[in-house]
């Protein structure tokens, strides 16, 4: 089993609409992400959090929510979708070692379209 | 948030080396150069990181000049696999700070 999992991995919806998209990890890791990629394009951070009570913006958090249910699971919500959101979306995870770089583990990523 | 440049794009026969540069010149003392890739249709995955000193794992080298201004990742065989887009990231060795990414290389394996 996927130790980063997305859902769902696919959505089709129309403007105006309230979208949630879904990751849990299997890893143990405090430390989760949400990424969007759009065509040609790099990823660009949306919001993460260092553990369940934290939540930071990253740079393009304007019109997106997350909430951290718990360690394991971290929501990106969409509470008015608008076609400039269309694009794919990443979840990640990481370690927490204070003092040393640790590397992300990606999950498989959500294609959202937004009609 | 100190940067990076990568070429868009680079080109590679099958089965030989490839060098893939970064330059970093804003570099800070405390900075990890990071490289992922992406395989079409996939997340991210990570690659190699290092700090001062040259990188060796079974996926790669990162050879990093002696002023850590530029760095470059080396895929010694060239596979059709390794078809992806690389990414080159500076990273706080601290840990607090999320990896930017940039928009990376885009290598075409040719066979």
């Amino acid at each position: 089993d996927a130790d980063v999992t997305q859902t769902p991995r696919n959505r089709i919806t129309k403007t105006g609409k309230r979208i949630m998209l879904e990751c849990s990890q299997t890893k143990g890791h405090d430390r989760m992400y949400w990424y969007r990629q759009d065509p040609g394009l790099g990823l660009r951070l949306i919001y993460y959090s260092f553990d369940v009570k934290d939540i930071n913006k990253g740079e393009i958090s304007d019109g997106y929510s997350v909430s951290r249910q718990a360690q394991a699971k971290f929501s990106l919500s969409l509470e008015s979708a608008i076609p400039n959101q269309t694009a794919l979306y990443f979840c990640a995870t990481s370690d927490n070692l204070y003092g040393s770089p640790t590397e992300q583990f990606f999950g498989p990523g959500t294609r959202l379209t937004v009609l | 948030d100190a940067k990076t440049t990568q070429p868009n794009s680079m080109e590679s026969n099958e089965e030989e080396p490839v060098h893939l540069p970064c330059n970093h010149s804003t570099i800070s003392g405390t900075d990890y150069i990071h490289w992922y890739r992406q395989l079409p249709s996939q997340g991210p995955e990570y690659v190699i990181h290092g700090l001062t000193s040259n990188v060796n794992n079974r996926m790669a080298s990162l050879a990093i000049a002696e002023d850590r201004k530029s760095s470059t990742l080396i895929l010694h065989r060239a596979t059709l696999r390794d078809a992806a887009v690389y990414y080159c990231i500076l990273g706080r060795n601290s840990g607090n700070t999320p990896l930017v990414f940039g928009k990376g290389t885009r290598l075409s394996v040719i066979a």
